[in-house]
């Protein structure tokens, strides 16, 4: 079964500092892995993705993701966080193993990151 | 280039009535996928279409029921409305070639069933 785990509800970071959020994921194939970012009373807004390639990804606002295939992990993470940022981010999976190239996206429950000044 | 564009923007409706929510995909798109989302819950996928059909469908009953015209716009039905399908209903365009492609989603519908 295909699944996205976010173990904090909550991240809170001063801003300038570094900031994690966590995703692991389980497919039964290999990964196509996603973030997304949610302003109150909006859709998502895509980040970044990882396809295949390099382990580290860089995507909007300076964000950046590291996957981990062993750990199946794909951590977000910036290295210096804003105000700004604050919004609700998901991370998804996308299991292209599953013979269709249209595959629906399955979401974790959210991680709700506030910076303060 | 418009976005993925979703109406109404809010809608309040009474148990056991049906509603009608639309979306108009990106610019470019051909597949248009729904996706609810409960409060504090990520997106759970409802059923996706592409070329007119439905393609996939999510663990939803058969009281959800949508529609995709020539022009790629979809429609989702949802018939004898229940409290807990009070919700914000995401609509997201791609093109379906990419497999890869992120999905383009639109500000949603927030659905209250009264």
């Amino acid at each position: 079964a295909q699944s996205v785990a976010q173990p904090e509800d909550q991240v809170n970071v001063a801003e300038g500092n570094p900031l994690t959020v966590k995703c692991t994921y389980s497919v039964s194939g290999n990964p196509y892995l996603f973030w997304y970012v949610q302003y109150p009373n909006r859709g998502l807004q895509f980040l970044l993705k990882y396809i295949t390639g390099d382990n580290l990804v860089k995507g909007s606002y300076g964000f950046e993701a590291e996957f981990n295939k062993s750990q199946t992990s794909f951590h977000l993470k910036k290295p210096s966080a804003l105000v700004s940022d604050s919004a609700l981010y998901f991370c998804a999976v996308r299991d292209i193993n599953r013979g269709s190239t249209l595959g629906r996206l399955y979401f974790g429950r959210g991680t709700q990151l506030t910076v303060w000044p | 280039d418009a976005g993925v564009t979703q109406s109404p923007t809010h809608l309040i409706k009474t148990r056991g009535q049906q509603v009608t929510l639309r979306c108009s995909p990106k610019s470019g798109h051909d597949t248009v996928s729904w996706y609810q989302q409960a409060l504090g819950q990520g997106p759970q996928f409802i059923f996706q279409y592409y070329e007119e059909e439905e393609r996939q469908r999510g663990n939803f009953p058969d009281r959800f029921s949508g529609h995709q015209f020539p022009n790629y716009s979809s429609e989702l039905n949802v018939n004898a409305l229940l409290l807990g399908d009070s919700a914000l209903y995401l609509c997201a365009s791609s093109f379906r070639g990419g497999a890869n492609s992120p999905l383009h989603f639109g500000n949603g519908t927030r659905l209250t069933v009264t």
